[in-house]
């Protein structure tokens, strides 16, 4: 496609319910990343993806969340027994190249996660 | 343990005075670091990055920023302010490409 894409943009769950979020990111970008942006907080890094090598969880803030990426694309982030501290926008990224900090991140538009 | 502190979360400058981000990072190893844009309603995107090559970096859009070893310091400028730069701006700071910090971002305002 043409850029990183989310979806669903906006997800409004209940407390206690588990959600899964979706990014695709660019066509032939090995590099995948995940962020969450709080109200007021800068972006805080979750997990990274590289090709096919394991990937770097040590963001993830607890075992409810996990992520993994199918094929080398499309990455599913999943949230287990959602609480209110999890509402934020999730934010996913990807980059050519595994020297990836040389690449540019491509960012998509976020998911809007809210629970209630 | 790496960071970004991006001092003054608003600033406000009149179109056409200089534009003044500040960015200070912690790092215990050379850093790469980044200046990133976020338009209202839109994605990051990328505004320029240092890589240890040249220290001062030119950008999208005018902007340049100046890595300063000595004052842990990656301030992003332009001479010139435009209505179109009103945006939200991150510095991140990354030293294995695996984790990139951000800061908190500085939301900057452009008076007519």
């Amino acid at each position: 496609g043409a850029g990183v894409s989310q979806s669903p943009s906006n997800k409004v769950t209940e407390k206690g319910k588990d959600v899964e979020l979706r990014c695709d990111p660019i066509s032939g970008h090995t590099a995948l990343y995940w962020y969450r942006q709080s109200l007021g907080q800068g972006l805080e890094f979750l997990i990274y993806f590289q090709g096919n090598s394991a990937p770097d969880k040590s963001g993830l803030p607890s075992d409810r969340f996990s992520a993994e990426r199918t094929g080398g694309s499309v990455s599913t982030l999943t949230i287990q027994r959602t609480q209110q501290e999890d509402s934020a926008v999730y934010l996913c990224a990807s980059s050519f190249g595994s020297s990836s900090w040389f690449n540019e991140q491509f960012f998509g538009p976020g998911t809007r996660l809210t629970v209630l | 343990a790496q960071s970004v502190t991006q001092l003054g979360s608003h600033v406000s400058v009149s179109e056409g005075a200089l534009v003044l981000l500040r960015c200070n990072y912690s790092s215990s190893v050379p850093p790469y670091l980044f200046w990133y844009v976020q338009y209202p309603n839109q994605g990051l995107q990328l505004l320029l990055k240092y890589t240890s090559a040249a220290t001062l970096v030119k950008g999208i859009n005018g902007f340049e920023a100046e890595f300063k070893k000595s004052e842990t310091s990656f301030h992003l400028t332009k001479p010139s302010a435009h209505m179109s730069d009103a945006a939200e701006y991150f510095c991140a700071v990354t030293s294995t490409g695996n984790q990139f910090y951000f800061g908190t971002g500085t939301s900057l305002t452009v008076i007519p």
